[in-house]
């Protein structure tokens, strides 16, 4: 079974720091995503990437950013973190090139909340 | 654009049937389903592509009708194990630009 995995299920982080969240797929998927998860919204897109130092703004990209240095790992940078960024995270992966047959396969989360 | 879900919650015992609906006001290439169980990652249920095609997984289907951008999740006999958040995701007819819908919380009482 494909495995996503998160490095950090649970983030305490103050107001304007520097927030990395890490994801790591071991099935040699091409594509890796970033959703946020709240309450009523479902998931939205944050950033997705297709291959190795490339990278796409999803539907809501402001106030992050994205590295892709190796295939397996995808990260999540907030650059000055910000209390509306109180969110779940949550990475995934897919083999599919197209979105139309991409089944998505999710880590557990990570659940950052920012004082 | 998000496609709507309905209903928003239902709370079910265990034994009895639910439909959940997802529809888009856009044309569509596919509807996706996933399952989320509360604390868990969300897990994918099944596709449906363009064409109206019924899908099964156990006592979970699923229906798309794409004339109405809409697609059913039926589940019957529900079981404890299916509660949970139910996300439909649609894809655009161009086939690109996938969108989770809002979600619908599936409570199963004994």
């Amino acid at each position: 079974d494909v495995k996503v995995t998160q490095s950090s299920r649970y983030l305490v982080k103050r107001t304007g720091e520097k927030v990395f969240l890490e994801c790591v797929q071991d099935m040699d998927h091409e594509n890796m995503f970033w959703y946020r998860q709240d309450p009523g919204l479902g998931l939205r897109l944050i950033y997705f990437s297709y291959d190795v130092k490339m990278k796409e703004k999803g539907d809501i990209p402001e106030g992050y950013s994205v590295s892709r240095e190796k295939k397996e790992r995808f990260s999540l940078i907030l650059e000055s973190a910000s209390t509306n960024q109180t969110s779940m995270y949550l990475c995934a992966s897919s083999l599919e090139p197209g979105a139309g047959a991409n089944v998505l396969t999710f880590g557990a989360g990570s659940r950052l909340t920012v004082l | 654009q998000q496609p709507v879900q309905s209903p928003q919650a239902v709370i079910l015992r265990e034994g009895e049937d639910a439909v959940i609906n997802c529809s888009s006001s856009k044309a569509l290439y596919s509807v996706h389903w996933y399952r989320q169980k509360h604390g868990e990652a969300p897990v994918f249920l099944m596709i449906l592509l363009k064409g109206g095609e019924q899908k099964g997984h156990e006592k979970i289907s699923a229906s798309f009708n794409e004339k109405k951008q809409q697609s059913s999740l039926y589940l019957t006999a529900s079981q404890l194990s299916y509660s949970g958040t139910y996300f439909c995701g649609t894809v655009d007819n161009y086939g690109q630009n996938f969108v989770f819908g809002p979600g619908t919380r599936l409570s199963v009482l004994p």
